[in-house]
C-alpha cells in the first residue's frame, strides 16, 4: 500500500544550521510528493512540492527533490531561523487522498 | 477571502452531546475532505467528497456524519461524543482527486469532550 515515513522528531537546532528532515515513500504507480508546515495553532499550509521523479521543489529556502530511486523526498534548508518553528509534515498524493507521514517538529533557538 | 474556512476554531463540550462542524470553500474545487490529527499530530482521513458524492470513508465510526449540501460546503456532525473524539479536525478542499494539485487546508477546530 502506499505510506509515507519521517524521521522521528523533536529536532532541535540553534539558529543558522542546516536543516534536513529525511522522507521516504511507498507507493503504486508515481504520486506527486508534497511538504506541509504547520505553524503553532494554524492549519496546513504547502510549502513545496514535486510531481515527478528529479523535480526539485522549493519555497521560503527550503529545497526537496524527488527521488524515485531511493524513494525519498528530503526537506532541506541551508540556514533556519527561529521563524521556521514548526511541524513539516510529508505527504504523497494518490488518486484518492493525501497520505501524509506523521509529522516531525522542528524548533529553532536563537 | 480565506479560502477554506471552519467554524468554530474551538469547541468544548460534554460526552453524550451531537455537535457540528462547518467547513466552507471558495476556491471552487471540487472535491472536499476531513481530516483528524491525534494529540500527537498524526493525520488521517476520515472522509473525502466529490461533487457532493462521498467517495472515502476510512473505517470512521457511524456516530460521524459528513454533509456536503453542495460543493462549496462540508460539514461534519457528530453523534454522542466521546472523550476519545478530543482531537483537532482539518476540513480541506483540491482541485481534483488525483491531480499532482495539493490540497488547501482551514484553519482547524480544536474538539475537545470533557
Amino acid at each position: 500500500g502506499n505510506s509515507v515515513t519521517q524521521m522521528e522528531g523533536p529536532v532541535t537546532l540553534s539558529e543558522e544550521a542546516f536543516l534536513t528532515i529525511n522522507c521516504t515513500y511507498t507507493a503504486t504507480g508515481y504520486p506527486s510528493l508534497f511538504w506541509y508546515v504547520q505553524y503553532p495553532g494554524e492549519g496546513l499550509q504547502l510549502l513545496l512540492k514535486a510531481t515527478k521523479a528529479d523535480d526539485k521543489g522549493s519555497n521560503k529556502g527550503f529545497e526537496a527533490t524527488y527521488r524515485k530511486e531511493t524513494t525519498s523526498f528530503h526537506l532541506e534548508k541551508g540556514s533556519v531561523q527561529v521563524s521556521d518553528s514548526a511541524v513539516y509534515f510529508c505527504a504523497l498524493n494518490t488518486p484518492r487522498k493525501l497520505i501524509f507521514g506523521q509529522g516531525t517538529e522542528l524548533s529553532v533557538k536563537p | 477571502d480565506t479560502a477554506v474556512s471552519q467554524t468554530p476554531k474551538y469547541l468544548v463540550t460534554q460526552m453524550g452531546n451531537d455537535k457540528s462542524i462547518k467547513c466552507e470553500q471558495n476556491l471552487g474545487h471540487d472535491t472536499m475532505y476531513w481530516y483528524k490529527q491525534d494529540s500527537k499530530k498524526f493525520l488521517k482521513i476520515m472522509f473525502s467528497y466529490n461533487n457532493k458524492e462521498l467517495i472515502i470513508n476510512e473505517t470512521v465510526p457511524n456516530r460521524f456524519s459528513p454533509k456536503s449540501p453542495d460543493k462549496a460546503h462540508l460539514n461534519l456532525h457528530i453523534n454522542s461524543l466521546e472523550l476519545g473524539d478530543s482531537a483537532v479536525y482539518f476540513c480541506a478542499s483540491s482541485p481534483l482527486t488525483g491531480s499532482g494539485t495539493e490540497a488547501f487546508f482551514g484553519q482547524g477546530t480544536r474538539l475537545t469532550v470533557v
